[in-house]
């Protein structure tokens, strides 16, 4: 059964430029979650996508949003990027609200120059 | 606000030195307690969920338990292999969404 899948692996971009990451979770799943875990820093709560709806966003600005597919799949945008964005981007999918085990995708590392 | 503290932040050992890893969560809601390995460069990858305290999970060379304050996970006689840094986190009634420990860093020289 194939994983969480992230992709691109890599990124890189420039100050002031948007990023699109994207996120297919395992079948089944409905909950996506994103993480960012910047160089040295534990894992910081960025987004959770249920059947569709955004049911909690982190304390991130507003730049960073995302959507939830039909399929399940998700999307994550990052607008006007900033140095400090610079990190790797996590994905994990859940069962859905009620299951609490998430299975995470190998990221996306991003670089803003 | 959902709290995970781990410690030590780094721990050395020695090959077939057995020792724990100490998560500390706040009590209220808790949904589930999770244990996840994870190498650098990649993402994390799962290893247990505990629920209530008293709860023992056992996979190879780790054991992870639970109290009503804290979690464990104990290496028993690590390998290099082991080598990784060990997340906990939490999840809780109201929202589902795992919060994060910062980790610990384990380094098993041979």
């Amino acid at each position: 059964e194939a994983g969480v899948t992230q992709s691109p692996t890599h990124l890189i971009k420039t100050r002031g430029q948007q990023a699109t990451l994207r996120c297919s979770p395992i079948s089944g799943h409905t909950s996506v979650y994103w993480y960012q875990q910047a160089l040295g820093l534990g894992l910081q709560f960025l987004l959770w996508y249920d059947e569709g709806e955004e049911r909690n966003r982190g304390n991130f600005p507003p730049r960073f949003s995302g959507r939830q597919f039909p399929n399940y799949s998700s999307e994550l945008n990052v607008n006007a990027l900033e140095l400090e964005d610079s990190a790797l981007y996590l994905c994990a999918s859940s069962l859905g609200q009620g299951s609490t085990e998430a299975f995470f995708g190998q990221g996306t590392r991003l670089t803003v120059v | 606000e959902d709290q995970v503290t781990q410690s030590p932040e780094a721990l050395r050992l020695q090959e077939g030195e057995s020792s724990s890893l100490n998560c500390s969560y706040t009590v209220s809601g808790l949904r589930g307690l999770f244990w996840y390995r994870q190498d650098p460069g990649k993402g994390p990858e799962f290893l247990f969920t505990l629920y209530s305290a008293g709860e023992e999970k056992e996979k190879e060379r780790l054991k992870a338990t639970l109290t009503k304050k804290e979690s464990f996970l104990h290496i028993t006689a690590p390998k290099p292999e082991d080598s990784a840094t060990y997340l906990c986190a939490r999840s809780s009634g109201g929202s589902y969404i795992p919060t994060f420990g910062r980790g610990t860093s384990l380094i098993v020289h041979p």
